[in-house]
């Protein structure tokens, strides 16, 4: 059965830089079949993609936090991590990282599997 | 960014009564060259992640109940739970995966009568 473990720091201070990891187990973060993506969810409120990656390294990100994103992937250790710089108080939400399927045809849809999530709360 | 509107906000159903959730699109979600519409339903319990329900608008994934249903095409779209049982009690979001970026709806929340 896949699973998705996020980790990292769950404070982080005004200005720096958020950092998670997502360690997928159970299945191959190297397959052709799924991008690996990032999505969060400020307390109480809706659901935000952040941004996508896949075993090659193409990404796609959300044009909102493009600036201050990055996602990379390390396929020797099946994980991949998000990287959101300059963080204020509005950056506070639960993590998710979570598989979405992909074909040639159909291109990058679904996401069929999620992590348990991650508290990030930036404050001084 | 397509903006995902779901109605109503919130719901109460009698247990064994049939829930239904609209979900509307700001821009058509339908892909003319698959004939697939890029649509997707996920249920969230307190403390848990979304879990996906449904997806292509119609198609439930292996192991949800069938009383979970997904129909509509282009813009307009509506989830069904045909009998409401006390697990559903849930925020129900749609997800379009058609436009970067991504978008949810602002979410459904399910409670019993």
């Amino acid at each position: 059965q896949l699973q998705l473990q996020e980790s990292g720091p769950g404070l982080v201070k005004p200005s720096e830089t958020l950092s998670l990891t997502c360690t997928v187990s159970g299945g191959s973060i190297s397959s052709t079949d799924y991008y690996w993506g990032w999505i969060r969810q400020p307390p109480g409120k809706g659901l935000e993609c952040i941004g996508s990656i896949y075993y090659s390294g193409s990404t796609y990100y959300n044009p909102s936090l493009k600036s201050r994103v990055t996602i990379s992937v390390d396929t020797s250790k099946n994980q991949f991590s998000l990287n959101l710089s300059s963080v204020t108080a509005a950056d506070t939400a639960v993590y998710y990282c979570a598989r979405h399927a992909y074909n040639f045809n159909d291109g990058v849809s679904f996401f069929d599997y999620w992590g348990q999530g991650a508290l990030v709360t930036v404050s001084s | 960014d397509i903006v995902m509107t779901q109605s109503p906000d919130s719901l109460a159903v009698s247990l064994g009564e049939r829930a239904t959730i609209n979900c509307k699109s700001s821009q058509s979600v339908l892909y003319s060259s698959n004939n697939k519409n890029y649509l997707a339903w996920y249920q969230q319990k307190p403390g848990q992640p979304p879990k996906l329900l449904i997806y292509w608008a119609s198609t439930r994934k292996s192991g949800v109940p069938g009383r979970f249903s997904g129909s509509g095409s282009g813009t307009d779209f509506t989830l069904t739970i045909s009998s409401l049982q006390a697990e559903d009690v849930a925020v129900y979001f749609c997800q379009q995966y058609y436009y970067i970026p991504w978008t949810f709806g602002q979410g459904t929340k399910v409670e019993i009568k």
